[in-house]
């Protein structure tokens, strides 16, 4: 079946430290990747996605590139600060058209210190 | 973007009674919404598929009569937890498209 493995966390960065998150995945088909974001106490919000290979999504300086060669997610940013302080999710979707159902990595929390 | 919402936020209700838990898509139309369920710095388990004007589609492992799903319309999903226990407590989250709702705490005494 479908999965995502994300990097342990937790990680913990000072401010404007570079960030990556690796996440890798296994599917059957030509899944859509996402990545969501948890602040604390709160739900989910989707941070940016990718349908097809070679793709990037981008939003709020975050990034994060659609390997097929390599089954990877990784999300990036090159100067965190302390607001982005959440857990991060990486998830795919196996589905097509308006079908989003998710398959969830564990998360990994991020804590940016300033 | 989309707005999905969810209500209430939080509950807290006493062991053998049951709880009804609303999802909304505002400004689009679902047919199709799903529930998650999150423990404690713990990732999101899907627990069902509700789909609008029939049968919901429940994950194994997940008890089709303790979870109630009905989505009688094409903005609304309910999950009724019944004869709650305090191994229920969790939070509840729904999704309908990419977007997500807020979630809401469930804590049974």
């Amino acid at each position: 079946g479908d999965s995502v493995t994300q990097m342990e966390g937790p990680v913990t960065l000072s401010e404007e430290a570079f960030l990556t998150i690796n996440c890798t995945y296994t599917a059957t088909g030509y899944p859509s990747l996402f990545w969501y974001v948890q602040y604390p106490g709160e739900g989910l919000q989707l941070l940016l996605k990718a349908t097809k290979a070679d793709d990037k999504g981008s939003n709020k300086g975050f990034e994060a590139t659609y390997r097929k060669e390599t089954t990877s997610f990784h999300l990036e940013k090159g100067s965190v600060q302390v607001s982005d302080s959440a857990v991060y999710f990486c998830a795919l979707s196996d589905f097509g058209g308006s079908n989003y159902k998710l398959t969830f990595g564990k998360g990994t929390l991020l804590t940016v210190n300033p | 973007g989309a707005v999905v919402s969810q209500h209430p936020s939080w509950v807290i209700c006493k062991s053998g009674t049951s709880v009804k838990i609303e999802c909304r898509s505002l400004d689009f139309q679902a047919t199709t919404m799903f529930w998650y369920r999150q423990f404690p710095k713990q990732s999101l388990m899907l627990m069902a598929t509700s789909n609008e004007g029939s049968k919901a589609t429940y994950e194994q492992g997940v008890e089709k009569d303790k979870f109630l799903i009905n989505h009688a319309s094409l903005t609304l999903s309910t999950l009724t937890v019944t004869s709650a226990h305090p191994e229920d407590s969790s939070f509840y989250i729904c999704s309908a498209g990419q977007f997500f709702g807020p979630g809401t705490r469930l804590t049974v005494l």
